[in-house]
């Protein structure tokens, strides 16, 4: 596709289900990033990708959190026992070269948890 | 927590106004991005500055990054309907941060 695609663009979960966001970077994008993004609030780095190496996992906020990127294209980010704290959009970015270059962002996921 | 800041917080102006934003980190950054993000929408890039007391131009828009790399500007000349948005700065330090954002409200 021409962009980032994630999928689904809304999720409701009830507290303590377990939920899986996916994101489809652009074809050859080598660097693949996750946020997480509250109301009113800028992008907080969650995690990221180099091709299929997880680099920084140090944004994720509990072991609840897990990301990964087997094949080095598309990504998951599961969130086991989801919290009421969880409740966020996740944005999902991807850039061609490493490290922290231009990146394209997805419209992101928008989690809601009940 | 995020560790780059911006302000103000919010801003509203009349249409043919001028706005800025700025962005303070509380480290070196070894480069500094810009991002505007629409209502309902996701953010989109702007402009990289990778240079201390660097000054780019796209068209009404300016950046500037300081001359420690510890802060950057970003000015719109002539506010337009359509600049509408939460602009972002993001730097990079150990790790990426987004500012906090600065919500702009154009009043036509």
């Amino acid at each position: 596709g021409a962009g980032v695609s994630q999928s689904p663009r809304y999720k409701v979960a009830k507290r303590g289900q377990d939920v899986a966001l996916r994101c489809d970077p652009i074809s050859g994008h080598v660097s693949l990033f996750w946020y997480q993004q509250a109301l009113g609030q800028g992008p907080e780095f969650l995690t990221y990708f180099q091709n299929e190496a997880q680099l920084d996992k140090s944004g994720l906020p509990s072991d609840r959190f897990f990301a990964e990127r087997p094949e080095g294209s598309v990504s998951t980010l599961k969130i086991q026992r989801t919290q009421q704290e969880d409740s966020a959009v996740y944005l999902c970015a991807s850039s061609f070269s490493q490290g922290w270059n231009i990146q394209y962002f997805g419209a992101g996921t928008r989690l809601s948890v009940l | 927590g995020q560790q780059v800041m911006q302000i103000p917080q919010y801003q509203h102006v009349q249409e043919g106004e001028d706005f800025t934003t700025y962005c303070n980190s509380s480290t070196t950054l070894s480069n500094i991005q810009w991002y505007k993000q629409r209502p309902g929408g996701h953010p989109v890039f702007l402009i990289q500055l990778v240079k201390s007391g660097e000054v780019k131009k796209q068209k009404r828009l300016t950046f500037q990054f300081g001359e420690a790399k510890k802060n950057s500007s970003l000015h719109i000349t002539a506010t337009q309907t359509t600049d509408v948005g939460t602009y972002f700065c993001a730097g990079q330090s150990n790790q990426f941060y987004f500012g906090t954002g600065t919500s702009l409200t154009v009043i036509p």
